[in-house]
């Protein structure tokens, strides 16, 4: 049992690249999030989806676009890259609305420049 | 919006001493409420949580939360702390059965051995 995994763990890119972040959960959980980690800014919700086909903005969304492949899957999509993503970016998922926690994977590290 | 405060963005202690890591929120109606942990280099676990019943909270490694619902509080303690306590800690809060998950922007303790 993985719980959530992310790839990469680590990338640069040059502004106006695009990437594609994967996240994987074996929980069989509804719900998946995509946060971005800042010093001093704790985490922010750039989207969530509460369930297999549906996604919703949250409250950094600006720059990105998700795909809820699958009940496994949430990936994050920065189609042109800025100086102002840098950051860590953090997935998480949740089993349902109800009294549950989130639980997170490893992070992705990434760098513009 | 709904917001979470953390009083103090960095905390240095004394292996041995006490600590209390202060969180209040803004959302005026029934909440979760969370306390993460996430040590150097690695993604965020939760120490505990508080849906509803006692507000004392007990969680792993000793640690301890007190939900104050009058004071719209929800503190983190630990009598004795130790070296392998240093780490970053956030505070969250959810609506009661909400999706989304409002994070602080995280204390950053260092205990000194």
């Amino acid at each position: 049992n993985a719980g959530v995994t992310q790839t990469p763990k680590f990338q640069v890119l040059k502004t106006g690249q695009s990437m594609t972040l994967q996240c994987a959960q074996d929980m069989n959980h509804n719900s998946m999030y995509w946060y971005r980690q800042d010093p001093g800014m704790g985490l922010r919700l750039i989207y969530y989806s509460a369930s297999e086909g549906t996604t919703d903005k949250g409250e950094v969304p600006n720059g990105y676009n998700v795909s809820r492949l699958n009940k496994r899957e949430f990936s994050l999509r920065l189609e042109s890259a800025a100086p102002s993503q840098t950051s860590v970016y953090f997935c998480a998922s949740r089993r349902d609305r109800g009294l549950n926690e989130q639980f997170f994977g490893p992070g992705t590290r990434l760098t513009v420049l | 919006a709904q917001s979470v405060s953390q009083h103090n963005h960095h905390v240095i202690l004394s292996e041995a001493a006490s600590l209390e890591l202060g969180c209040n929120y803004s959302y005026g109606g029934t909440v979760n409420l969370f306390w993460y942990v996430q040590y150097p280099g690695q993604h965020l676990q939760l120490l505990l949580k508080y849906f509803s019943g006692d507000p004392l909270v007990k969680g792993i490694k000793g640690f301890e939360a007190e939900f104050i619902k009058s004071k719209f509080s929800f503190n983190l303690r630990k009598p004795s702390v130790q070296w392998s306590d240093t780490a970053e800690y956030f505070c969250a809060v959810n609506r009661e059965y909400g999706n989304k998950l409002v994070f602080g922007a995280g204390t950053i303790l260092r205990v000194k051995s």
